[in-house]
């Protein structure tokens, strides 16, 4: 079974814009990561915050984690066309098993 | 550093053979993962390692793994099904809160 579920399943926005999306997962973690996946090519980790983190920060992207409400977002500043991809998130419960979400598909037109 | 490599890239495979799709790290990772990825369902945990000799078990039957040592993770289709064609990725990380790194995966196809 997968732990986390992002939202939006699927966005498209213009160069330049903000994209933001979320992630819910079900038990207690002991980090949560973010990757993002290009079209037909690996996976590439971006960002993790620890469990007892709120918020961190990595060029142009900005990461939240409310452990209270088991969610977190991923927010991607003044977007370019080459952020074209997927995202997942991934959380590490205390065994060290790392498990994914379905991902968000981020499409960025010019 | 090679990374996380992973053979074959591709395979096809009739409904019954078996096969072992082959993964290796060379950073000294503790931490190995199988993954398989289907479209629109994000990656699902196959089987983790947390070290050498240890091997833990996500989905039921289907597939086997050994970790005799550090460097290698190799997982065995038994009985493969059709239900088993997908992308299989492998990963390691050095501690379970490390970022995770992958090999770029096995494209497989059952029969």
């Amino acid at each position: 079974s997968q732990q986390g579920e992002e939202d939006p399943q699927a966005l498209s926005i213009q160069e330049g814009e903000n994209a933001t999306m979320n992630c819910s997962y079900k038990t207690s973690i002991n980090n949560l990561q973010w990757y993002r996946q290009n079209s037909g090519r690996g996976l590439v980790h971006l960002i993790l915050i620890r469990s007892n983190e709120r918020e961190k920060h990595s060029g142009r992207l900005r990461v939240t984690l409310d452990t209270s409400k088991k969610s977190s977002s991923l927010l991607i500043t003044a977007s370019r066309a080459a952020d074209t991809a997927s995202y997942f998130c991934a959380t590490t419960d205390s065994w060290g098993k790392l498990q994914f979400g379905a991902g968000t598909q981020v499409v960025v037109t010019p | 550093n090679a990374g996380v490599t992973q053979t074959p890239k591709f395979h096809i495979l009739k409904t019954g053979q078996s096969m072992t799709l082959q993964c290796a790290q060379d950073m000294n990772h503790g931490y190995m993962s199988w993954y398989r990825q289907d479209p629109g369902m994000g990656l699902r945990l196959i089987y983790y390692s947390a070290a050498a000799g240890t091997t833990d078990k996500e989905v039921p039957n289907g597939y086997n793994v050994s970790r005799l040592n550090t460097e290698d993770f190799p997982l065995r289709l038994v009985s493969a099904a059709p239900s088993q064609t997908s992308v299989y990725l492998c990963a390691s990380r050095y501690r379970s809160y490390n970022e995770q790194f992958f090999g770029p995966g096995t494209r497989l196809t059952v029969l």
